[in-house]
C-alpha cells in the first residue's frame, strides 16, 4: 500500500524550531518529487516547499523562505521540513505528498500530487 | 508572486453540470491539476496535466484547458461532489516554486 506518514508536529513557541518528517512506503521513493503543502484552520491549501527527486531543485513560498528547509534522505525513504522561526500565521497542518513530477532514465513524467499523508498539526503560540 | 484564480464558490442542482474555472498567466505553458477536498479529509487528484483522469476517479470529471484559464467540469453533479475543488500549477519562471488557487467550494442544492 502506497503512504506517506507524517510526524514531528506540536505546540512550539514563537521564534523557537521544529522538524516535521513524512515516512514513506510503497513505492519507489527516490523517483519522485515530493513536497510539502499546508492549510491553515478554516483555510485554503497553500504550498510550503518542493524537492525533486535527486534535490537538484528546491523551492520554498515567499512566506517561508529563508526560514524553512527542506530535504530528503531517499536511503531512509524520508522527506523533511526544518522550521525555524517560526511565527503564528505559520499555525496550520501540514501535509507531505507525493509527485508531481515522477523520473526515471532520464525522462520526467508529470502524474499530479496522486499521494497524500493525514498531515501533521504545527500550532505556534505562546 | 504567481497566482492562480479561482471563483470562491459554485452552486449546482443534482444531476446538473457545475464547471469550476482557474485562472492564472502561466497555465499555457504549465499544466494544471485539479484536487478535491472534503472536510477533515487530505485532498484527492481528480484531474492531472490539464484533462486527465487518474484511475478511480468517475468518469463525470473532466479538465479543460483554453488560454490562460482551466476548468474543471463535473458532469451529472452527485451529492457526494459537494466539497472544495482546488487548481494547481507551476510558475514558468524557471524556478521550482507551485502555487494553488483560493479554493471553491461546490455546494450541491
Amino acid at each position: 500500500e502506497v503512504q506517506l506518514v507524517e510526524s514531528g508536529g506540536g505546540l512550539v513557541q514563537p521564534g523557537r524550531s521544529l522538524r516535521l518528517s513524512c515516512a514513506a512506503s510503497g513505492f519507489t521513493f527516490d523517483d519522485y518529487a515530493m513536497h510539502w503543502v499546508r492549510q491553515a484552520p478554516g483555510k485554503g491549501l497553500e504550498w510550503v516547499s518542493g524537492i525533486s527527486w535527486n534535490s537538484g531543485s528546491i523551492g520554498y513560498a515567499d512566506s517561508v523562505k529563508g526560514r524553512f528547509t527542506i530535504s530528503r534522505d531517499n536511503a531512509k525513504n524520508s522527506l523533511y521540513l526544518q522550521m525555524n522561526s517560526l511565527r503564528a500565521e505559520d499555525t496550520a497542518l501540514y501535509y507531505c505528498a507525493k509527485g508531481p513530477e515522477y523520473c526515471s532514465g532520464g525522462s520526467c513524467y508529470y502524474y499530479g500530487m496522486d499521494v497524500w499523508g493525514q498531515g501533521t498539526t504545527v500550532t505556534v503560540s505562546s | 508572486s504567481y497566482e492562480l484564480t479561482q471563483p470562491p464558490s459554485v452552486s449546482v442542482s443534482p444531476g446538473q453540470t457545475a464547471r469550476i474555472t482557474c485562472s492564472g498567466d502561466a497555465l499555457p505553458k504549465q499544466y494544471a491539476y485539479w484536487y478535491q477536498q472534503k472536510p477533515g479529509q487530505a485532498p484527492v487528484l481528480v484531474i492531472y496535466k490539464d484533462s486527465e483522469r487518474p484511475s478511480g476517479i468517475p468518469e463525470r470529471f473532466s479538465g479543460s484547458s483554453s488560454g490562460t484559464t482551466v476548468t474543471l467540469t463535473i458532469s451529472g453533479v452527485q451529492a457526494e461532489d459537494e466539497a472544495d475543488y482546488y487548481c494547481q500549477s507551476a510558475d514558468s519562471s524557471g524556478t521550482y516554486h507551485w502555487v494553488f488557487g483560493g479554493g471553491t467550494k461546490l455546494t450541491v442544492l
